[in-house]
């Protein structure tokens, strides 16, 4: 098994529609997130969910909801969205933060909104 | 927050050349990673190197944390090399820590 395994892989939307994107780690780490990355623009940090506690962003707009249910597990919830939300999700896990720590990505799940 | 800026934004080499791709960073950082984002969309980890000098294969890289930089090489580039490379810093955010990106280097390595 990959470290960090997103599903779907690709995903195509209309604006009224509800979807969800799911991350797995395998990594037994604590922290995971959410970054967003549209075309020309660098990665952008959308969540962190640290020892399963939320830190928010609190830029995102609210048609993105992220669940953390357990350590190894996080979803971005979409509806409603905008065609301008098209780009590439991409979820990443880490050990929390104490001395020392690498961020690990998943493959990404690249989204259309049309 | 930190502000990340790499050089140069693109670089065209052929391949068998060497290249160095910089990233200066704005405050002192407890870490810092170098990613590779192949053409499919992954982000690959290089190095994890806050400072000093680290090496794999052809691949190396340096982090002078003091004068707040840090260097990524690539010798002897291959085709397989093509893709983004990407810095990215530490950054407390809120009451957690994530990795602030800089906006990379665009590399194609021609036959």
């Amino acid at each position: 098994e990959t470290g960090v395994t997103q599903t779907p892989r690709h995903l195509v939307m209309g604006m009224t529609n509800k979807k969800s994107l799911k991350c797995e780690q395998h990594l037994g780490h604590n922290a995971m997130y959410w970054y967003k990355q549209s075309a020309k623009k660098p990665l952008e940090l959308m969540f962190v969910y640290s020892l399963e506690e939320r830190v928010e962003n609190n830029s995102v707009p609210s048609r993105f909801s992220p669940e953390c249910p357990n350590s190894s597990h996080l979803f971005l919830h979409l509806h409603t969205l905008q065609p301008e939300d098209s780009a590439l999700y991409l979820c990443a896990s880490s050990q929390d933060p104490a001395g020392g720590w690498e961020l690990f990505f998943g493959e990404g799940s690249r989204l259309t909104v049309l | 927050g930190i502000q990340v800026e790499q050089s140069p934004p693109d670089l065209i080499l052929q391949e068998g050349a060497n290249s160095t791709l910089r990233c200066n960073f704005s405050d002192s950082v407890n870490n810092l990673q170098w990613f590779h984002q192949n053409p499919w969309g992954q982000l690959i980890n290089l190095f994890y190197i806050p400072s000093g000098t680290k090496q794999n294969g052809r691949l190396s890289a340096t982090t002078v944390a003091t004068e707040r930089y840090s260097l990524l090489y690539i010798s002897s580039s291959q085709t397989t090399d093509s893709g983004v490379y990407f810095c990215a810093v530490e950054q407390v955010w809120n009451s957690g820590y994530a990795l602030n990106f800089g906006k990379g280097t665009s590399l194609l390595v021609t036959p």
